[in-house]
């Protein structure tokens, strides 16, 4: 799995969006990109995953560069239950496999 | 989605003790997985529980320290072997379903080794 790049931490106010940035300049054609977060004391939640098309959900939105070698995970109006250390993970569609996690990004929204 | 049910939640015990951890699924998946959480850290695979065989351990990660079973699609365990403060640590469930579903995870078993 190609190796991913993010900010330590970042602060967001309570309302406002939080645009987190992942970098994967070596991801590859076949390799998707996936957001999952861990609220303090829990388990990883899934959050949103693409691979080239920007993706929106309920949580989330996900902007992939044309390149496919950066993305940005968007919460638009954050509260303070999005104090999380969010990972972004590049893993292979379709395969059942372990994810690797990085070091992550603690966002901590303030109110 | 899956929930994954992880006991127990939390434990201290005593150096030199081993601890069995389980981890249940309430419906079948494709693959199930035992990660570690170390303090302030973050998640690093421990190994894969494959159904009715062997787990596949992770670099660093040995099966005399950290034996898996996995007796059907829904449930596994994890047993931390003759512990040590080192092994204070979040360990974590996580399983798979069939296709490119997203990986499901337990609350975690947060133990300390006094």
């Amino acid at each position: 799995d190609a190796k991913t790049t993010q900010p330590p931490s970042m602060d967001c106010a309570e309302g406002r969006a939080a645009n987190l940035p992942c970098n994967h300049s070596t991801i590859s054609g076949n390799e998707y990109v996936y957001w999952y977060r861990q609220i303090h004391s829990q388990g990883p939640q899934y959050i949103i995953h693409g691979l080239k098309n920007n993706e929106t959900n309920e949580m989330a939105s996900l902007i992939i560069t044309e390149d496919r070698k950066s993305s940005t995970l968007i919460l638009p109006h954050a509260t303070l239950r999005d104090t999380a250390v969010y990972y972004c993970i590049v893993r292979v569609y379709g395969s059942a496999r372990q994810l690797t996690f990085g070091s992550g990004t603690q966002l901590t929204v303030l109110p | 989605s899956a929930v994954i049910s992880q006991k127990p939640s939390r434990d201290i015990c005593q150096r030199g003790t081993s601890l069995t951890i389980q981890c249940q699924v309430d419906s079948q998946v494709t693959m199930m997985f035992w990660y570690r959480q170390q303090p302030g850290q973050s998640l690093t695979l421990i190994a894969t529980a494959n159904q009715g065989s062997e787990a596949t351990y992770e670099s660093g990660f040995v099966i005399d320290k950290f034996p898996i079973s996995r007796p059907n699609l829904t449930f596994s365990t994890l047993t931390v072997s003759n512990m040590s403060p080192e092994d204070s640590s979040i360990y974590l469930c996580s399983a798979v379903g069939g296709g490119d579903t997203e990986a499901f995870f337990g609350q975690g078993t947060r133990l300390t080794v006094v």
